[in-house]
């Protein structure tokens, strides 16, 4: 089957603490994109990728980092920065030239 | 700055009613304009999408019409079903450098289709 796949669907943060939310696809997919979704706010970009060893921030990237080292690859970490962390969070992939995005199931963090 | 708003924010129906949400946006340079549709707990599906070049598009009970001097354009579902029950966004797609796009989002609409 070929999909995004985000793991863990839920996580659970403590304070300070860093976590990493992992996102792979299998759909040989050369951009890979992070969104932020909170209720009544949409869905707002933090990181995206086009090609391995190259990501670009989006319009809320501060408190958050990534990295891109395999193309079927791009976790997302919450650093202890991003001071509210709590919100589900989407991956999201597409073709070379595509306008299609495909996201995956989404993982929902929250705050102990 | 928004770029694309999206209304109502909410939105309830009875069933076999017809559902409208509408969207604007701003920049010109935006050239595909996709639906998604998304259920509680799950991430976003792509229900229809246009390109500016097209007035209105139907793909079964869903239709976009689109207004290009405007700079709006509008999902109606006819005959809502209680399974049409979810959050629905707009999204404006422009060239983010190479050949790759960016998504923008509207806020989304919560529908409700009553039975």
């Amino acid at each position: 089957d070929g999909g995004i796949t985000q793991s863990p669907k839920y996580l659970f943060r403590k304070e300070g603490q860093n976590v990493t939310l992992s996102c792979e696809q299998n759909l040989n997919h050369d951009a890979m994109y992070w969104y932020r979704q909170d209720p009544g706010q949409g869905l707002r970009l933090i990181y995206y990728s086009q090609i391995v060893n190259d990501f670009q921030k989006g319009d809320i990237a501060e408190g958050y980092s990534v990295s891109r080292e395999k193309k079927e690859s791009f976790p997302l970490t919450v650093t202890s920065a991003q001071k509210n962390p709590t919100a589900f969070y989407l991956c999201a992939s597409t073709p070379r030239g595509g306008h299609i995005q495909y996201f995956g199931a989404g993982t929902r963090l929250s705050v102990l | 700055q928004q770029q694309v708003k999206q209304s109502p924010q909410s939105l309830i129906v009875q069933k076999g009613g017809i559902s409208i949400i509408n969207c604007a946006y701003e920049n010109t340079a935006f050239d595909y304009f996709p639906w998604y549709q998304q259920f509680p707990g799950k991430g976003p599906a792509l229900l229809i999408a246009i390109r500016p070049d097209v007035s209105e598009k139907k793909e079964g009970r869903f239709t976009i019409s689109f207004n290009k001097s405007a700079k709006q354009f509008s999902l109606h579902i006819m005959d809502s079903q209680p399974g049409d029950s979810a959050t629905y966004f707009c999204a404006a797609s422009s060239n983010s450098g190479g050949s790759n796009y960016k998504l923008t989002f509207g806020k989304g609409t919560l529908l409700t289709v009553n039975p």
